[in-house]
């Protein structure tokens, strides 16, 4: 499709398990952001490239969270030693090249629900 | 205080009614979206706007810079239209959105 893909669309993991996430953004998007989303709350911003490099990784919460873009397309969201409170949905979303961050039209991916047990 | 605060949180409308969600925010910003949240969690962007108004279909939204305030009208609301609505601003001092609480809206048919 000519959407935002991601995957998987459900993972269920066990506490402590390494989980990765996918993002495939629309083709030719520089800008791919990562959010996440607790139930009943807003997204809120973890990580956001533009191209190949990590612009801005200030909301990822510590040091288990990692996210690559290595060819400047495919988006990997790598989460150690995974918790329990790491559970939520995981939202990719993809613009056109901006010259400021989120100047232009946001498309979202259908995110990633990831439940820790 | 959050820094973008969207009323009311919950509308529910009849067929056909006339629909506004407000949205203020506290900080300097590059741009404001609107966007829909359907159950199951797909976000769809109806709207950025950095000045002025723009119209899409019977969605209209309407931003006043200096005020910090901008407004989200749905005209002829249909049952379809029920969803969530939330207001999310790019501050121009980062990267990140930060998004409002969201309005659940209910059209009954």
């Amino acid at each position: 499709g000519a959407g935002v893909s991601q995957t998987p669309s459900n993972k269920v993991t066990e506490k402590g398990k390494y989980v990765e996430l996918r993002c495939d953004p629309i083709s030719g998007h520089t800008a791919l952001y990562w959010y996440r989303q607790s139930l009943g709350q807003g997204p809120e911003f973890l990580i956001y490239f533009q191209g190949t490099g990590a612009a801005d990784d200030s909301g990822l919460p510590n040091d288990r969270f990692f996210a690559v873009r290595p060819e400047g397309s495919v988006s990997t969201l790598k989460i150690q030693r995974t918790e329990r409170g790491d559970s939520a949905v995981y939202l990719c979303a993809s613009s056109l090249n901006q010259l400021r961050a989120n100047t232009g039209e946001l498309f979202f991916g259908e995110g990633s629900r990831l439940t820790v047990l | 205080k959050n820094e973008v605060e969207q009323s009311p949180q919950n509308l529910t409308a009849q067929e056909g009614e006339f629909i506004t969600i407000n949205c203020s925010y506290s900080v300097g910003i590059s741009a404001l979206h609107w966007l829909q949240q359907h159950p199951g969690g797909g976000i769809v962007s109806l709207f950025m706007l950095s000045s002025g108004k723009k119209k899409h279909g019977r969605l209209i939204a309407t931003i006043n810079i200096q005020e910090k305030h901008s407004s989200l009208h749905i005209t002829a609301s249909h049952p379809r239209d029920s969803a969530v609505y939330i207001c999310a601003v790019g501050e121009t001092s980062g990267s990140r959105l930060t998004f409002g609480e969201g309005t659940q809206l209910t059209v009954n048919p």
